[in-house]
């Protein structure tokens, strides 16, 4: 079976700070990870995703995250948080030797607050 | 690239009617399209997987007679909530992974909020 964990309900910053919204993962064999974020009343989008190669995964927005494979984690990083970056945040994982569906397993998503 | 849409983004109808939603790959085919419910301040829970031109798999603990779910199309998949219920009252929300390569990733709708009066 394969679990996410997103031990914050809620992250705040300071505007310009750097922020990290932290996950942690457990699956039987090599994982997929994805950062989806969410906006009030709306679906989620994409910010990025690791496969393969580079531990550490630029995506949309400013928005990157490292692999930690010792660690099982995939924090999501910024080096400077805008208002704007106010939503709710997911970490998603896919064992890559299940294929059942491709079934991606949600955290319970991090709200991040980010205020002037 | 990579758009899904949903429609409607909101529907309110009666307990006892049938509400049917559906989800559109734009600019991509979609073998395969799932179904989400989220709740207030929660997770998405995976409802159902749509597989084109054959049944869908549900999670367990999801009624399959309820959510009736239909892949006619590499780019449609549609949920109909039947005999509504205000406990079905929710937002739902689908996604669908691209056929073929670059199919790791799957895109999400815009969400559709139910409200069962």
């Amino acid at each position: 079976a394969q679990s996410v964990a997103q031990p914050e309900d809620q992250v705040n910053v300071a505007e310009g700070n750097p922020l990290t919204v932290k996950c942690t993962y457990s699956v039987s064999g090599n994982p997929y990870l994805f950062w989806y974020v969410q906006y009030p009343n709306r679906g989620l989008q994409f910010l990025l995703k690791y496969i393969t190669g580079d531990n550490l995964v630029k995506g949309s927005y400013g928005f990157e995250a490292e692999f930690n494979k010792s660690q099982t984690s995939f924090h999501l990083k910024k080096p400077s948080a805008l208002v704007s970056d106010s939503a709710l945040y997911f970490c998603a994982v896919r064992d890559r030797g299940n294929n059942a569906g491709n079934m991606l397993t949600f955290g319970g998503g991090t709200r991040l607050m980010v205020k002037t | 690239g990579a758009v899904v849409s949903q429609h409607p983004s909101r529907v309110i109808c009666k307990s006892g009617t049938s509400v049917k939603i559906e989800c559109r790959s734009l600019d991509f085919q979609a073998t395969t399209m799932f179904w989400y419910r989220q709740f207030p301040k929660k997770s998405l829970m995976l409802m159902a997987t749509s597989n084109e031109g054959s049944k869908a798999t549900y999670e367990q603990g999801v009624e399959k007679d309820k959510f009736l779910i239909n892949h006619a199309s590499l780019t449609l998949s549609t949920l109909t909530v039947t005999s509504a219920h205000p406990e079905d009252s929710s937002f739902y929300i689908c996604s669908a992974r691209p056929s073929g390569r670059g199919g790791d990733t799957q895109y999400f709708g815009p969400g559709t909020r139910l409200t069962v009066l």
